[in-house]
């Protein structure tokens, strides 16, 4: 069973910075791109970036470039998002998702990223 | 990038009936590289549909998908009290994944 869970949100106030993580289980992790996707509260789903399964291709969303990075340990089974310079406007739920290329199959429950003073 | 537009903004229907959403894209879309999404509150998103068309391991076949270019559409050909949801389309494309603002279908 596939199984994804994200985790390290909390309040962070703006400007800080914050590490998420997700740990996969039940599926071949190296061979899977993943994702992370947000949900701004009361709002629709944003796309924020993309991994491939050796960590050597990412991809981000506009909005994050530059002050987010994607990174990958296989050996762990885990994708990480540094974000920092935080806004604001990032405030969100954060979920990661196993790609089924290039579509999101498998979704975590989810990181609540608070910012705010 | 390629903005999804999702359409009607609020679908209100009553168990039993039929739902069809439409998705068009600004820009012409792959349709393998085509999704459909339900959300339910405090949920994650759940994958219906990829490919256009493909149903998802263990969703129902009452939920299906068409299109082809710029315009998409997902349907359900009758609502289950637990339809009741956000459904939002998604595409890939030049490295970018974009969203559709999502339907909300409503119990009428």
């Amino acid at each position: 069973e596939v199984r994804l869970l994200d985790s390290g949100g909390t309040l962070v106030q703006p400007g800080g910075s914050l590490r998420l993580s997700c740990a996969a289980s039940g599926f071949t992790f190296k061979n899977s791109a993943m994702a992370w996707v947000r949900q701004a509260p009361g709002k629709g789903l944003e796309w924020v970036s993309t991994i491939g399964g050796s960590g050597d291709s990412t991809f981000y969303a506009d909005s994050v470039k530059g002050r987010f990075t994607v990174s990958r340990d296989n050996l762990k089974n885990t994708v990480y998002l540094q974000m920092n310079t935080l806004r604001v406007e990032d405030t969100a739920v954060y979920y990661c998702a196993k790609l089924q290329w290039p579509s999101p199959d498998y979704w975590g429950p989810g990181t609540l990223v608070t910012v705010a003073s | 990038e390629n903005v999804l537009t999702q359409s009607p903004g609020t679908l209100s229907l009553s168990p039993g009936e039929r739902a069809t959403l439409s998705c068009r894209a600004s820009q012409s879309v792959t349709n393998t590289y085509l999704a459909w999404y339900q959300q339910k509150p405090g949920q994650a998103p759940r994958l219906l549909i990829y490919g256009a068309s493909s149903r998802a391991t263990g969703i129902p076949d009452r939920f299906s998908g068409s299109g082809s270019g710029p315009e998409f559409t997902l349907t359900i050909s009758r609502l289950e009290p637990e339809d009741f949801a956000v459904y939002y389309c998604q595409q890939y494309g030049s490295s970018t994944w974009t969203f559709g603002q999502g339907t909300k279908v409503e119990v009428k």
